[in-house]
């Protein structure tokens, strides 16, 4: 059973638009989320965070919302820009053992159209 | 240096080979990770390092044996792997205090191939 989903396998989004990448979960005692964006042949580098004591962490062209009563979040890019093209990855983690562990989704590969 | 390096980049081994994995950081960091990726998922936790001392084990099997020589370096030790091993093993680094432990630097992973 998926703690973290990411329903969307793929995305597509004309370059300069918003994208919208969505995250859901299940275990209500995750308290911090993150956003990893992987490129091919890379390991995956750490993009935004939000703890559940908050509803919105901004930082730069990319905001996380949370909405804790849903158990969802999302990651808006704001404009898209090419080189965003990735597959994004949400993860989130609890409080225990210094919330080393992680639960990955499965990802949602971003397409960002010139 | 924010950069977590591992090798090889690739690796091809036979099921009865003994191979190991490297990974090295300078941040700093006392926690360290293994992770297994396999083609289009997720990656999949397999053991945590926190100051040099194994944290979590996620009933990894034992043809797999990591080990954390010092604070900046994590082994990865294989032997008798099997085929549905091969996959993209990730290392990463975090510190332990504050809200940036939940923070993980990956390195670019080893590419591994059980024949």
């Amino acid at each position: 059973d998926q703690q973290v989903k990411q329903n969307s396998p793929s995305l597509s989004v004309q370059e300069g638009r918003i994208s919208i990448l969505n995250c859901d979960y299940t275990n209500s005692m995750f308290d911090y989320f993150l956003w990893y964006k992987k490129y091919p042949a890379e390991g995956p580098t750490f993009l935004i965070s939000i703890s559940s004591i908050k509803d919105k962490n901004e930082d730069g062209r990319f905001t996380v919302f949370l909405n804790k009563s849903a158990k969802h979040l999302s990651l808006h890019i704001v404009p898209s820009q090419p080189g965003d093209s990735a597959v994004y990855f949400c993860a989130a983690s609890s409080n225990d053992n210094y919330g080393q562990n992680f639960v990955f989704g499965p990802g949602t590969r971003l397409s960002v159209l010139p | 240096d924010t950069e977590v390096t591992q090798t090889p980049k690739h690796l091809v081994m036979g099921m009865t080979n003994k191979k190991s994995l490297k990974c090295e950081q300078h941040m700093g960091h006392r926690a360290m990770y293994w992770y297994k990726q396999k083609a289009k998922k997720p990656p999949e936790l397999m053991f945590v390092y926190s100051y040099e001392k194994l944290s979590i084990n996620e009933s990894v099997p034992s043809r797999f044996s990591p080990e954390c020589p010092n604070s900046s370096l994590l082994n990865l030790h294989l032997h008798a792997l099997q085929p549905e091993d091969s996959a993209l093993y990730l290392c990463a680094s975090s510190t332990l205090t504050g809200l940036s432990s939940y923070e993980q630097y990956f390195g670019p992973g080893t590419r591994l191939t059980v024949t």
